[in-house]
């Protein structure tokens, strides 16, 4: 099965901008794989941001966008807030099944 | 509101299968825009897509857990169910139930999606002697 990867960890200040990114080990990451992003607080199930590489799930601040930069797919966070501290996964949808990405820890301080 | 909730056993002996139902309220579980998924995660670590199921019974599975997994659908009883044999203490993690959608349909245009739309709490499966 392909490998998704992503950043382990990443700081951000509080009101700056941050940009997670999702790859692969092998080839890129396009919008044909339907990149998809979920931030999960530990303990609790995760929550949906984006889908289909740029589309904001209900109620997700627009702070929060999607793009593919090169040959990945991007979380971009513009002004960054204390509660946006958690750990954020990507999704792709290759093969016929979903894989996820090894995660982002991401510390705002 | 459609609402997942996970239930099972939240402990399993090793070599025994795991048996898990995800009971889907405030919707329904037929449809060609949904998959019906399992999600686990282990302690300290990340998700993990273990495999779905799509209305008429088609699946699809992680290669890695494939030969252990089996998901399957109730649609009397609105729920889908996973089984994971041969559980080794590797398995003891957070099972989370979850929606995958699958398309929208909107007029005439068909868009496809792959993305979880839905989860459930989770439930913890402990693999234990």
């Amino acid at each position: 099965q392909a490998v998704v990867t992503q950043e382990p960890s990443f700081s951000v200040s509080p009101g700056g901008t941050v940009t997670l990114t999702c790859g692969l080990t092998s080839g890129s990451v396009s919008t044909s794989s339907y990149p998809s992003w979920y931030q999960q607080i530990p303990g609790q199930a995760p929550r949906t941001l984006l889908y289909n590489t740029d589309i904001r799930s209900s109620g997700v601040p627009d702070r929060f966008s999607g793009s593919i930069l090169g040959n990945k797919a991007a979380l971009t966070i513009t002004g960054a807030q204390a509660e946006d501290e958690s750990d954020y996964y990507c999704v792709l949808y290759l093969n016929s099944g979903l894989v996820f990405g090894g995660g982002t820890t991401l510390t705002v301080l | 509101q459609v609402l997942l909730q996970e239930s099972g056993p939240r402990l399993v002996m090793p070599s025994q299968p795991l048996s898990l139902t995800c009971t889907v309220s405030g919707g329904s579980i037929r449809g060609a825009d949904s998959y019906w998924s399992w999600v686990r995660q282990r302690p300290g670590k990340g998700l993990e897509w273990i495999g779905y199921i799509y209305y008429g019974g088609t699946t699809y599975y992680n290669p890695s857990l494939k030969s252990r997994s089996s998901v399957s659908m109730d649609m009397s009883k609105n729920h889908f169910s996973l089984n994971l044999t041969s559980v080794t203490a590797s398995d003891t993690a957070v099972y989370f139930c979850a929606r995958v959608a699958r398309l929208t349909v909107v007029g005439v245009v068909v868009t496809p999606r792959y993305y979880f739309d839905l989860w459930g709490q989770g439930t913890l499966v402990s693999v234990s002697s």
